[in-house]
């Protein structure tokens, strides 16, 4: 159990235009979301932090306008990275939690490539 | 604010013998639980092993062990009998039990188990 997937796995896309990355859990309900993103040999660092039909929190430093995260249900949650730049080119990586004194469960990541 | 320490940036073993990869952290809190997750070349993370910081007894998850010690901050891994398939990423992560239960992440550790 504690299967949490992503989609899509990797996605090229235009500077300017949107990007949409979903987050499920599987085989359980996530009452919390966690959102990292990547560099090449670097840890992971949190963007944001989402529970189920309220508003994220996010990290110090990062855009909420820029990086759009909802979470519609207890099993899915979605980060839109809008307006992207090749700047914003990085592997994103979602992790769900079925709640307090629990681990989070980590997807497989994303791939986005913004050219 | 919690902090997470790994100060081997590096490390290589030979297939068969036993490595031990460290962590410090530092928090005021009382309460809280200890991971070390390893990242393969996949990216995925995959939870290695978890410890509850009111637990004396150090966990261990068969090849896996930790060396907790609570008054020094300090948590370290080792992996006995290494194998080829534990070449990868090592992260150490930090969750209080109280607040958001986000993770804090060290800036990991490379481990090649060599032939």
């Amino acid at each position: 159990g504690a299967v949490v997937s992503q989609h899509p796995s990797r996605v090229i896309c235009k500077s300017g235009t949107s990007v949409k990355i979903e987050c499920r859990s599987l085989d359980f309900q996530a009452t919390t979301m966690f959102w990292y993103r990547q560099f090449p040999k670097q840890s992971l660092m949190l963007m944001a932090t989402s529970n189920e039909g309220s508003k994220a929190t996010y990290e110090q430093g990062v855009e909420k306008d820029k990086f759009l995260i909802n979470h519609a249900s207890l099993t899915l949650s979605t980060l839109t990275v809008t307006s992207a730049h090749p700047e914003d080119s990085s592997f994103y990586i979602c992790s769900a939690s079925k709640g307090a004194y629990n681990e989070q469960f980590f997807g497989p990541g994303t791939r986005l490539t913004v050219l | 604010a919690q902090t997470v320490t790994q100060s081997q940036p590096e490390m290589s073993v030979q297939e068969a013998e036993t490595v031990t990869l460290s962590c410090t952290y530092d928090t005021s809190e009382n309460n809280y639980y200890l991971f070390w997750y390893k990242q393969p070349p996949s990216r995925q993370m995959i939870l290695v092993i978890r410890q509850e910081a009111y637990k004396q007894q150090n966990a261990t998850e068969n090849r896996f062990s930790v060396n907790f010690q609570k008054a020094a901050k300090s948590f370290s891994l080792k992996i006995s009998d290494s194998q080829l398939g534990d070449t990868a990423m090592y992260f150490c992560a930090f969750m209080a039990t109280s607040g958001t239960y986000k993770y804090i992440f060290g800036t990991g550790t490379r481990l090649k188990v060599l032939a």
